[in-house]
Formats: C-alpha cells, structure tokens, sequence
C-alpha cells in the first residue's frame, strides 16, 4: 500500500499522560499537513510542513502540542497533558502540490 | 463562522435513487472547490477538484456542479449503492494549503 499510513489506528490514554501519532506520507511528496476531527464536524487544520520546515500553525495547536518531520520524511504529533477536550481524530495528509491532498486513514485519540 | 455551509445534515435513501447534496461557501479569494468521500473511522478520499473556471466535474456516478458567482456548489449522487454510505465534505481551497473544510453531509443509502 503506497497510500498515507497513520500510527496507532486508535489510542486511548489517561487525562495527562503525553501521546505520540506517527504520519507516513505517499514517498515522493514533499508536503504533509495534519488535521484534527471531531465528531459530526469536518476537519480542521493544525500545521503544514513543506519538507522539514514547518510553514504555518494554526491558533489550535496550543504549547501542548508540537509536531516535527526531522527528515523531511514521516512526521510525529505529539500533544503532551493531554485533556479530555484533545479526544479527536488526527489526520494526517500529504501532497506534492497543494492542489491534491491525500488523506491517511487518522489516528483516534480517546483521553478519559 | 464556518465559511463552508452544508446541506442538508443528513439523509436516507434507497438504493438505486439519486440524491443531491449542497454546499454554500463565503470563502474569498477562492482557488478551487473539493468534494471528498469519508466512510467511518476513515479519512476522507477525494472525489471532485473544480477550479473556478469549471462548472461540473464528474467521477463515475458522482457529479459536482459549481456556480463562482453565487458561491454554490452541488454533489449528484446517481444510482446511489449501499457503499455510497458515508459522509461528504465540501472543501474550499482559499490559496496553497488553506482548506475550509463544511461538516458534511451524512448519507444513508438502504436497500
């Protein structure tokens, strides 16, 4: 499968207990972007790196959450104390232009 | 505000009817319009990208239709399938990577 991976599919954790996804993107793109999703709502947009630099964050992402693609390759998100209000899919998706954007399958976070 | 209203919430359907669904947008500048498919628990997969010169775009039994001037756009669903089960989301590409992405529309399609 040469598609966007996502890991862990699903992950539930205490209410302050730090969390690690892993995105892979599709081999040759250089751009991968992460989403978060709650239920009923259409995803909304966290960070965007263009290789290893990270171009935009969104005022979503707190100081809680931090997110690197140290070789321009795959990318981690890591949200640290996690809260109840973090509980959300995580989609992780990767382009080669903006123009198409290829969606991994996301990593459902349960904090409880 | 969502810049990226959709309607309705959500619907049923038999199998082998047709169905439209719409998306009103407030997005400006505008680049180019999305349709994406999400089954459950999955991500979205694209069905439609329409540039602001493009009226309507078609992928199998999928048809989008977009109006620039009245910021309106349309996913025709014809033949509808039981695999045709999913949410719809309507995007709208401001520039380069800013995406608004509406709720969606849920569809049900029951034999």
């Amino acid at each position: 499968d040469t598609g966007v991976s996502q890991d862990p599919r699903h992950k539930i954790t205490k209410r302050g207990q730090n969390v690690t996804f892993r995105c892979d993107p599709i081999s040759e793109h250089n751009r991968l972007y992460w989403y978060r999703q709650t239920l009923g709502q259409g995803p909304e947009f966290l960070t965007y790196f263009q290789n290893e630099a990270q171009l935009e964050k969104s005022r979503l992402l707190s100081d809680r959450f931090s997110a690197e693609r140290p070789k321009g390759s795959f990318s981690t998100l890591e949200i640290q104390r996690t809260e109840q209000g973090d509980s959300a899919m995580y989609l992780c998706a990767s382009s080669l232009t903006h123009y198409e954007q290829y969606f991994g399958p996301g990593t459902r976070l349960t904090v409880t | 505000k969502n810049q990226v209203e959709q309607s309705p919430q959500s619907l049923i359907i038999l199998e082998g009817k047709n169905c439209t669904l719409q998306c009103n947008y407030t997005v400006s500048p505008f680049s180019n319009l999305r349709w994406y498919k999400q089954d459950t628990g999955r991500g979205p997969v694209s069905l439609t990208i329409m540039t602001f010169s493009e009226n309507t775009k078609s992928n199998g039994r999928y048809t989008a239709t977009l109006d620039a001037d009245t910021k309106q756009s349309s996913l025709h669903i014809t033949a509808s399938q039981l695999s045709d089960s999913a949410s719809y989301i309507c995007v709208v590409s401001e520039d380069d990577y800013k995406l608004s992405f509406g709720a969606g529309t849920t569809v049900t399609v029951r034999a």
